[in-house]
């Protein structure tokens, strides 16, 4: 099975900081990778799919990058709204769309 | 606008069954664009992907958990249904009904899990 992991595992920021977010998987997955935020008590909201394509209504200063095994979603410039927690997910072939543990993204 | 919508019983017993069904609205369940999936959380805990079934019935499972799982679609109610047997205190929850896109990004298709389900809190306990 191909595991991911993320780092770091969790993060403190300020509002208007670029953050970075690292996912790598233990064999390669091309750009078969999405990401999502959750925040709490609520559902995961696809962010960027085929590792560098945002998805539709997301804003621009979220962005993904990679290919491989390693993977960066980066956000731009940090606002409020963005406090959240972070997954990656390798969708690189069924059997398995394994997710990453997940990165939380705090207030400083 | 697609909704999806999970139910089903929120306590279960050690050793039963967990059903719940996830019922799709705005759209239909049998477009050949999409997968529909299962997803869980457990509490204060990561995402774990469970399967996921075409409209026609195929059907993909999570290694770890084929065993105890079966995925069925009824397209008649626009709905999908998740069993999970011989649950224990672990299966304890929230479940996510989601829809797989396939998207074609440079003449590859891509999945991705566009739209969610609120989740359905499941407590295994006696």
């Amino acid at each position: 099975d191909i595991q991911l992991t993320q780092s770091p595992s969790f993060l403190s920021a300020s509002v208007g900081d670029r953050v970075t977010i690292t996912c790598r998987a233990s064999q390669g997955i091309s750009s078969y990778l999405a990401w999502y935020q959750q925040k709490p008590g609520k559902a995961p909201k696809l962010l960027i799919y085929a590792a560098s394509t945002l998805q539709s209504g997301v804003p621009s200063r979220f962005s993904g990058s990679g290919s491989g095994t390693e993977f960066t979603l980066t956000i731009s410039s940090l606002q409020p709204e963005d406090f959240a927690t972070y997954y990656c997910q390798q969708l690189n072939s069924y059997p398995s769309f394994t997710f990453g543990p997940g990165t939380k993204v705090d207030i400083k | 606008q697609l909704q999806l919508q999970e139910s089903g019983p929120g306590l279960v017993k050690p050793s039963e069954t967990l059903s719940l069904t996830c019922t799709v609205s705005g759209g239909s369940i049998s477009s050949s664009s999409y997968y529909w999936g299962w997803i869980r959380q457990p509490p204060g805990k990561g995402l774990e992907w469970i399967g996921s079934i075409y409209y026609s019935g195929s059907t993909y499972y999570n290694p770890s958990l084929k065993s105890r799982v079966t995925i069925s679609v009824d397209t008649s109610k626009n709905q999908f249904s998740l069993k999970l047997s011989s649950v224990t205190a672990a299966d304890t929850a929230v479940y996510y009904c989601a829809r797989d896109i396939v998207v074609v990004v440079a003449a590859t298709g891509h999945d991705a899990f566009d739209i969610w389900g609120q989740g359905t809190m499941v407590t295994v306990s006696s």
